[in-house]
């Protein structure tokens, strides 16, 4: 059974501090690795991480993949109220006729002024 | 270009009553997704469908039922609603191919009594 695995589930800093968010994944035929930002409603796209673009940086947010040890984190920089948000991550899986997400738990942010 | 929508925003149900869920894109996608999320248990994938007339089963097809009437329309049907299906539904979208992206509608918060 495919698996991702967020940690931590909650965290509360401070505004300007960084924090690292991580996700870890063991699945069976990996394609891709996805993070997406869920305010109060749906969840938006942040990166789409591949064997072939294992880092990518937005702004203040960046995201590395390490498929050898089957993770990947989002940190975000100089924290603002306006990241606080749960930080999803998402596995997509190929193969076996299957389609979709596998998605973590989430993280849920709370930046404190 | 309104991009995911879905109806109604809110619904509340006695155990055993019947409903559908509407979901309707406008980006011209071809793949479609019904997922459910629960607190503390991220999204789960119900039923998708990769093109118009296909439906396939995701992780926690049972008890629900879809249709994908033309490209833009995928419903999400409870045919006997149980208290366990009390959660937030979202209808989601993508392009074909290796662009992954799926665009969320608002959801449909579900209560069933």
């Amino acid at each position: 059974e495919d698996k991702v695995v967020q940690s931590p589930l909650s965290l509360v800093v401070h505004e300007g501090d960084t924090v690292t968010l991580n996700c870890s994944y063991e699945v069976t035929n990996f394609r891709s690795l996805l993070w997406y930002k869920q305010e109060k409603k749906a969840p938006t796209f942040l990166f789409m991480l591949t064997s072939s673009g294992i880092e990518k940086k937005s702004g203040r947010l960046s995201s590395i993949l390490d498929k050898k040890e089957l993770f990947s984190i989002l940190n975000i920089t100089a924290t603002q109220t306006g990241d606080s948000a749960v930080y999803l991550c998402a596995v997509r899986v190929s193969g076996g006729g299957a389609d979709g997400l596998t998605f973590g738990k989430g993280t849920h942010l709370i930046i404190q002024p | 270009n309104a991009g995911v929508t879905q109806t109604p925003k809110f619904q509340v149900l006695k155990t055993g009553q019947s409903m559908t869920l509407q979901c309707a894109q406008d980006m011209n996608h071809n793949s479609m997704y019904w997922y459910r999320q629960d607190p503390g248990m991220g999204l789960r994938l119900i039923y998708y469908s990769a093109s118009e007339g296909t439906t396939d089963k995701g992780e926690v097809p049972n008890g629900y039922n879809v249709s994908r009437l033309n490209k833009r329309e995928f419903s999400l049907r409870l045919e006997s609603a149980a208290p366990s299906q009390t959660s937030v539904y979202f209808c989601a979208s993508r392009v074909a191919g290796d662009l992954y992206e799926q665009y969320f509608g608002p959801g449909t918060r579900l209560t069933v009594t």
